[in-house]
């Protein structure tokens, strides 16, 4: 039973635009959710993250919109740059539920 | 530098052949993890440990075993048993397994059948 889901396996953005990656959960007891950031053949590196006390985290061009009603969680990236182009994992719960990832190309 | 290393980065088992991959880390992080990625996948939680000595199963530990002597290592070995050992396996650490805790990951391992 999948407790994280990331939807769409990919996206594509044109640079400049905004990047908006999704995140569904099923489990209400998570109380704490995270991204992170992975190019081929290396470890995830953390993005961002956010408490279920807040609807909203930035941090610089990275925002992560929660919406606790809906289980559902957002990564705004805005302006998209190149170097963004990597496979982005949502995480929650106390050893790390990982969603499948969205692989996020942007488009020069 | 403080992070964690995973060796060997590529690995290659035979049949029937247990492989050990090393983790090490000098965080002096209390938790370590390991995980595996598959394609088109996410990543699904091998093994955890908490404290030195003490380790638990995660979502897939059929065919692996690992050990926490020292707080800075904890290989993982994948034995025999585990029929589809093909995948990116990565090692992470936090300083405890407190849900806020974000995890620091090695750069992973390799390990493709022969």
């Amino acid at each position: 039973d999948q407790q994280v889901k990331q939807n769409s396996p990919s996206l594509s953005v044109q640079e400049g635009r905004i990047s908006i990656l999704n995140c569904d959960y099923t489990n209400s007891m998570f109380d704490y959710f995270l991204w992170y950031k992975k190019y081929p053949a290396e470890g995830p590196t953390f993005l961002i993250s956010i408490s279920s006390i807040k609807d909203k985290n930035e941090d610089g061009r990275f925002t992560v919109f929660l919406n606790k009603s809906a289980k559902h969680l957002s990564l705004h990236i805005v302006p998209s740059q190149p170097g963004d182009s990597a496979v982005y994992f949502c995480a929650a719960g106390e050893k790390l539920t990982f969603g499948t990832g969205t692989r996020l190309t942007i488009i020069p | 530098d403080g992070g964690i290393t995973q060796s060997p980065k590529y690995l290659f088992r035979k049949e029937g052949q247990n492989v050990t991959l090393s983790c090490e880390q000098n965080l002096n992080h209390d938790a370590m993890y390991w995980y595996r990625q598959d394609p088109g996948q996410g990543l699904r939680l091998i093994y955890y440990s908490q404290i030195v000595n003490d380790f638990q199963k995660g979502d897939i530990a059929e065919g692996y075993s690992v050990s926490r002597e020292k707080k800075e290592s904890f290989p993982l070995t994948v034995t025999s048993a585990q029929k589809n050992p093909t995948a990116f396996y990565l090692c992470a650490s936090s300083i405890d397994l407190r849900e806020n805790e974000k995890l620091f990951f090695g750069s992973g391992t390799q390990l493709s059948v022969l």
